[in-house]
């Protein structure tokens, strides 16, 4: 049982560069979200799918396009990188609702040069 | 507004317990209180969450006062490996986790 599994687990672009990360989850859970994380800084919300075929805001959307694959997979893309987006990104999952705890995956490093 | 606020740094000596606090004077009836916890370098995990009465599992207790305003977590005996970010979060009901900055719990030998 794997959980939540990111990849890459690190990348390096160069800005302007368009890159995707991709996200998968085995326990058929309906929502799935990605998450950035700063240095010395809490986890802010991107882009989450409360379930299949849906996707919404986050609270720092811009610069990002996500696509709920299927129940499974939910992607993260890049279209053109800045700088500004160099963090560490992290792919959750759970069963919506007050009470579903959160699943995270390992985390993508990912450094804009 | 669904912010927590909590304490931005404690210590702990091994072996000794550890209650970490959190305010949420804000909260209303539906909200549920979640802890998590990052460990250096990985993704946050859960630790427990409550509504309204105390609540007990495998890795902490929560407490809950009784207006419901703050709450605390309890690590009943801390050990190295509990060292830690820990996220108090309020869930909204049909809303989804907001991460502050949380506490960094450091335990001393």
């Amino acid at each position: 049982n794997a959980g939540v599994t990111q990849t890459p687990k690190f990348q390096v672009l160069k800005t302007g560069q368009s890159m995707t990360l991709q996200c998968a989850q085995d326990m058929n859970h309906n929502s799935m979200y990605w998450y950035r994380q700063d240095p010395g800084m809490g986890l802010r919300l991107i882009y989450y799918s409360a379930s299949e075929g849906t996707t919404d805001k986050g609270e720092v959307p811009n610069g990002y396009n996500v696509s709920r694959l299927n129940k499974r997979e939910f992607s993260l893309r890049l279209e053109s990188a800045a700088p500004s987006q160099t963090s560490v990104y992290f792919c959750a999952s759970r069963v919506w609702g007050n009470t579903g705890e959160l699943f995270f995956g390992e985390g993508s490093r990912l450094t804009v040069l | 507004d669904a912010k927590t606020t909590q304490p931005n740094s404690m210590e702990s000596n091994e072996e000794e317990p550890v209650h970490l606090p959190c305010n949420h004077s804000t909260i209303s009836g539906t909200d549920y209180i979640h802890w998590y916890r990052q460990l250096p370098s990985q993704g946050p995990e859960y630790v427990i969450h409550g509504l309204t009465s105390n609540v007990n599992n495998r890795m902490a207790s929560l407490a809950i006062a009784e207006d419901r305003k703050s709450s605390t977590l309890i690590l009943h005996r801390a050990t190295l490996r509990d060292a830690a970010v820990y996220y108090c979060i309020r869930l909204l009901l049909g809303q989804n986790f907001v991460f502050g900055p949380g506490t960094r719990l450091s335990v001393l030998p």
